[in-house]
């Protein structure tokens, strides 16, 4: 089966560094997608990764090792306003994104 | 670039009634769209994959009758369900893709529409 797995919830503080975790499993790969969703709100577009390596992108950035079905969020001087769910999401050989569950970030002062 | 609207944000009806949902596409022409169903707490649930000018492809557990996608134009979807009954209460979203390089275009959303079936 197609499984994506990252982490229920996160705590960080502000103005540290956090690091989400996803791991998946799926009948072919193209690409993987992160985004942030805030409470009640749709899900917004932060990244995407088809070749191995680092993407940098301001405070984040995603990393992806195909070869170990892996991939992390990395962000950077935390802000407050960076609670929320973040969504792990692959493209497989259908192209049809399969979500993770999401990871809920907290960020204390 | 890339915006979607969906509208309306906010449903409160009857149990019964019969609720349609529009997505657009803004500045884009969409060839595929999604509907996903959110309940609280929980990841996005794909209901369903439409694309201009064809019938959805319903994902398995989610009734076609009960929940009719159009996709009658590239900038327009619309999610109507019919007769709708309080477990149907949850966040609905969609997204969009465009036309060029699909595969490799992340999904833009609508903001989401919250139905809430008494």
């Amino acid at each position: 089966g197609q499984n994506i797995d990252q982490p229920t919830e996160m705590t960080a503080t502000e103005g540290a560094i956090v690091q989400i975790n996803c791991t998946y499993q799926t009948s072919g790969f193209n690409g993987l997608f992160w985004y942030q969703q805030h409470a009640g709100e749709a899900p917004t577009f932060l990244s995407y990764n088809v070749l191995d390596g680092l993407e940098e992108k301001g405070r984040f950035s995603s990393f992806l090792s195909r070869s170990k079905g892996y991939s992390y969020l990395l962000l950077k001087e935390l802000q407050m306003k960076d609670s929320a769910s973040y969504l792990c999401a692959v493209s497989d050989s259908n192209y049809q994104l399969i979500w993770g569950a999401g990871t809920k970030l907290i960020i204390k002062p | 670039g890339a915006v979607v609207s969906q509208h309306p944000s906010w449903v409160i009806c009857k149990s019964g009634t019969s609720v349609k949902i529009e997505c657009r596409s803004l500045d884009f022409q969409a060839t595929t769209m999604f509907w996903y169903r959110q309940f609280p707490k929980q990841s996005l649930m794909l209901m369903a994959t439409s694309n201009e000018g064809s019938k959805a492809t319903y994902e398995q557990g989610v009734e076609k009758d009960k929940f009719l996608i159009n996709h009658a134009s590239l900038t327009l979807s619309t999610l109507t369900v019919t007769s709708a009954h309080p477990e149907d209460s949850s966040f609905y979203i969609c997204s969009a893709i465009g036309t060029e390089e699909a595969q490799s275009q992340p999904q833009h959303f609508g903001d989401g529409t919250r139905l809430s079936i008494l």
